[in-house]
């Protein structure tokens, strides 16, 4: 049983570049957050997608967007990238956004800005 | 609001106890514990409702107090394993919002 994949492991930009990374959930799961966590500190909720759409949005700008394809994998993009962008961008699965369960988080997606 | 942690880092000898404490201004749902290696994903550990359902898998027990909007994670008899950053995450609009984490570091 696959558990939640990330591509790609690292990846180094230049400011003002833009980039997307990729998530694949979990088997039988249906819904994917994406999550920043800077060095040192605990994951913050980006959004999450259910059904294709955006269901809920943390505190980010317009610069991340995103996508979910009908197999439920999906994309974070970012835009404009700005130092202040560089983290570890974890992506997290469970069946239809259930918070009373677990989530399963990917290995992450290491993003360097320079 | 993001939860707050305490302590921020705690090192202890294996086979000794510690208490991870979460706290929130705000009224709590559920609790969620996480624990990540370094350079690893989070893993689940436990989740605490509101009126007292637990959900886990480890052998870690932990406590939520919904008057004092907190929550302690209980480790006990420490091993190396345990050894990683411990995250609380409460709930608040359908979303997680994770604490700043505690380091647990366990020497043997």
């Amino acid at each position: 049983d696959a558990g939640v994949t990330q591509s790609p492991t690292h990846l180094i930009k230049t400011r003002g570049q833009q980039v997307t990374l990729r998530c694949s959930p979990k088997s039988g799961h249906d819904t994917v957050s994406w999550y920043q966590q800077a060095l040192g500190q605990g994951p913050q909720f980006i959004f999450q997608y259910y059904e294709e759409e955006e269901r809920q949005r943390g505190n980010f700008p317009d610069r991340f967007s995103g996508h979910q394809f009908p197999n439920y994998s999906s994309e974070l993009n970012v835009n404009a990238l700005l130092l202040g962008d560089s983290a570890l961008y974890l992506c997290a699965s469970n069946w239809k956004g259930d918070l009373y369960n677990e989530q399963f988080f990917g290995p992450g997606t290491r993003l360097t800005v320079l | 609001q993001q939860p707050v942690q305490s302590p921020q880092a705690v090192i202890l000898r294996e086979g000794e106890d510690a208490v991870i404490n979460c706290s929130s201004s705000k009224a709590l749902y559920s609790v969620h514990w996480y624990r990540q290696k370094h350079g690893e994903a989070p893993v689940f550990l436990m989740i605490l409702l509101k009126g007292g359902e637990q959900k886990g898998h480890e052998k870690i027990s932990a406590s939520f107090n919904e008057k004092k909007q907190q929550s302690s994670l209980y480790l006990t008899a420490s091993q190396l394993s345990y050894s990683g950053t411990y995250f609380c995450g409460t709930e608040g609009c359908q979303k997680l919002v994770f604490g700043q984490g505690t380091r647990l570091t366990i020497n043997p």
